[in-house]
């Protein structure tokens, strides 16, 4: 019930177009849910988080769409860029009452020029 | 201000030998974590750390000791290494506060591999 199942493993996108990355969890009470990029050499950064309270989270051309009932939620590149390819990882994690992340298995996507 | 870092970046240990990674940060936070990064398992909690002197066992925390005398350090040590522990190695901080701050922080990475 502690998993976080995240989906596609890797992911190619041309120049342009839309990348998405989901990924889903069984725990009910998480209820902070942020993805981390990962370029590589460097450690995850924080790309951007949403809190169960609103659907949608847009940041620039990164989008989460969280969809509660379904238990899901996932990472939307609009206008994907080569200095995108990264690896991707979404977490979750219940704030209140510990600090740890529960992550996916992470996403390596590709943006083709 | 260098945030967070780790040493060494690299190291090449043989089996059954004694390895410590070191993470320093300058931000005072008072959370700290140690995560092992292998293909197709993310990230995996080692160990973590409240503040100083408080540390708490994560996912994997077998063959792993951790120490925290002081905020800014928190080390790992492979007490005797083997090959199953050759992976990449990363520390975090956080200033984690409910409602207003969760983000994790990440070193660069030490490169470990046991031969």
């Amino acid at each position: 019930q502690q998993q976080v199942k995240q989906s596609p493993q890797s992911l190619i996108v041309q120049k342009g177009g839309i990348s998405i990355i989901n990924c889903a969890y069984e725990n009910t009470a998480f209820d902070y849910f942020p993805w981390y990029q990962q370029f590589p050499g460097k450690g995850p950064a924080l790309l951007i988080a949403i809190r169960p309270d609103v659907s949608e989270k847009k940041e620039g051309r990164f989008t989460i769409s969280f969809n509660k009932s379904a238990k899901q939620f996932s990472l939307h590149i609009m206008d994907s860029q080569p200095g995108d390819s990264a690896t991707y990882f979404c977490a979750a994690s219940i704030v209140d009452s510990n600090y740890q992340l529960i992550w996916g298995a992470g996403t390596k996507l590709i943006i083709k020029p | 201000d260098a945030g967070i870092t780790q040493s060494p970046r690299y190291k090449i240990t043989e089996t059954g030998r004694q390895v410590t990674l070191m993470c320093h940060q300058t931000w005072s936070h008072s959370y700290m974590f140690w995560y092992r990064q292998d293909l197709g398992h993310g990230l995996r909690l080692i160990y973590y750390s409240a503040a100083a002197d408080i540390t708490d066992k994560g996912e994997v925390p077998d063959g792993y000791v951790v120490s925290r005398s002081k905020t800014e350090n928190f080390p790992l040590t492979l007490e005797s290494a083997t090959r199953s522990q050759t992976s990449v190695y990363f520390c975090a901080s956080a200033d984690w506060r409910p409602h207003i701050s969760y983000e994790q922080y990440f070193g660069p990475g030490t490169r470990l591999t046991v031969t």
